[in-house]
């Protein structure tokens, strides 16, 4: 079993849809749970973090942690079209002064308009 | 700069040749991490520098492959003896003192051994 675990998609929906992307972990010593944004041919780019269990949220965007199922996610709420891109989870352990990242291997969402 | 950058965007090379990849971090961000993305793959870590120190080696997928840091900045990865499974997306990433879980990345390096 990988320690990271992400449905690849490719996941399609109509503009204005409220898409939910998830990912589950084995490790329970992970603490910091990330999502990132890859477009087509350029580098990920953080979108949000989540220490330990609970709830952000930053504008269309709400991340989710529920550690007692080991399970994370991602709302994005009224899809747009250049919402379309791959959507990669990452994890990390305590320690922040040096915790290499943990990658799921990404589901691409396209937004139709 | 504004941002890692990654140079050069795209290097084929032939197979059993040498390649060198360059990364120049965001200034002041003493961790520095090489990552590999493969088709279909999820990011794969290779080495991770804190300063010129690179404490972690582990993902470095064989002893073809080396990287070194100076000056607590700029970074090379050397793959040596290049083969068709090296080609990927190399990228680095860099984070703030005590930051760990706020990497910025590069836009990569497509490598392609033909």
């Amino acid at each position: 079993q990988k320690e990271v675990e992400q449905d690849p998609g490719p996941l399609s929906v109509p503009e204005g849809a409220i898409v939910s992307l998830n990912c589950t972990y084995s490790n329970s010593a992970f603490q910091y749970f990330m999502w990132y944004r890859q477009y087509s041919r350029k580098g990920p780019e953080l979108l949000m973090y989540t220490y330990s269990s609970g709830n952000k949220e930053d504008g269309r965007f709400t991340a989710q942690v529920d550690k007692s199922s080991k399970y994370i996610s991602l709302f994005i709420r009224d899809s747009q079209p250049s919402d379309s891109a791959t959507y990669l989870c990452a994890m990390a352990m305590q320690s922040l002064r040096y915790s290499t990242l943990t990658f799921g291997k990404g589901t691409m969402l396209l937004v139709s308009p | 700069g504004a941002g890692v950058s990654q140079s050069p965007s795209n290097k084929v090379t032939e197979k059993g040749k040498d390649v060198e990849l360059r990364c120049d971090p965001i200034s002041g961000h003493t961790a520095l991490y090489w990552y590999r993305q493969s088709l279909g793959q999820g990011l794969e870590f290779l080495i991770y520098f804190q300063g010129n120190s690179a404490p972690d080696k582990s993902g470095l997928p064989s002893d073809r492959f080396s990287a070194e840091r100076t000056g607590g900045s700029v970074s090379t990865l050397t793959i040596q003896r290049t083969q068709q499974e090296d080609s990927a997306v190399y990228l680095c990433a860099s984070s703030a003192p005590g930051t760990a879980n706020e990497a910025f990345f590069g836009q990569g390096t497509r490598l392609t051994v033909v």
